[in-house]
């Protein structure tokens, strides 16, 4: 089954900074790559996703990059900012939603 | 458009008791995930359902069940509790039609076990 690693655990970058999150996927056969930002206490919602005919998207802040054939993908945040601060879960899944799975998750902290 | 509902948002069991979790989707929504998120811990597949059927299992023991109805509302339960099933159980919708997969997560249930 597919398995999603995720670096790092723990991040923290000063306001202003960028961060960089990074997972791998095992299954080649996954082609959707969403990212999820859970703030303390809330539940998780999906911040950007990506598919794998796209090599990259971007949404102001935040971008995607996927590289296929390395089953590697990674969320760029620049200039972040305190609201930032939250972790973050990647997920990869297959067609129709199959084998769903997300990442252990980055705590990431801003620090003003 | 309402969310993802969930109830109760806490509950708590003694060990060896029987919990039920349930989970609204959005409406024209199928598909019901549920996952397990211990404290300061990532997201644990347990369960999806699509359509009425179960189309995936998590590495978890059988006593963790549940089903769909035909109003794509959900179930989930847990016999035989132990101490560490207590955790935030969440619930997502999804829509198959638009090929997109974007999970909708609810509030969560609260789930202590003592």
């Amino acid at each position: 089954g597919e398995n999603v690693e995720q670096h790092p655990s723990t991040l923290s970058v000063q306001e202003g900074d960028s961060a960089v999150i990074k997972c791998t996927y095992s299954d080649s056969a996954s082609n959707y790559f969403p990212w999820y930002k859970q703030e303390l206490g809330k539940r998780p919602q999906l911040i950007i996703d990506i598919r794998s005919n796209v090599g990259e998207k971007k949404d102001q802040r935040i971008a995607v990059t996927l590289n296929k054939t390395a089953k590697h993908f990674s969320l760029h945040i620049t200039e972040t900012q305190p609201e930032d601060s939250a972790v973050y879960f990647c997920a990869a899944s297959g067609n129709y939603g199959q084998n769903f799975v997300f990442g252990p998750g980055t705590r990431l902290s801003v620090l003003p | 458009e309402a969310g993802v509902t969930q109830s109760p948002t806490h509950l708590i069991k003694t060990r060896g008791q029987q919990a039920t979790l349930r989970c609204s989707p959005i409406s024209g929504h199928t598909s019901v995930y549920w996952y397990q998120q211990a404290l300061g811990l990532g997201l644990q597949f347990l369960l999806w359902y699509d359509e009425g059927e179960e189309r995936n299992r998590g590495n978890f023991p059988p006593r963790f069940s549940g089903r769909q109805f035909p109003n794509y509302s959900s179930e989930l339960n847990v016999n035989a509790l132990e101490l560490e099933d207590s955790a935030l159980y969440l619930c997502a919708s999804s829509t198959q039609g638009d090929r997109t997969y974007e999970q909708y997560f609810g509030p969560g249930t609260r789930l202590t076990v003592t």
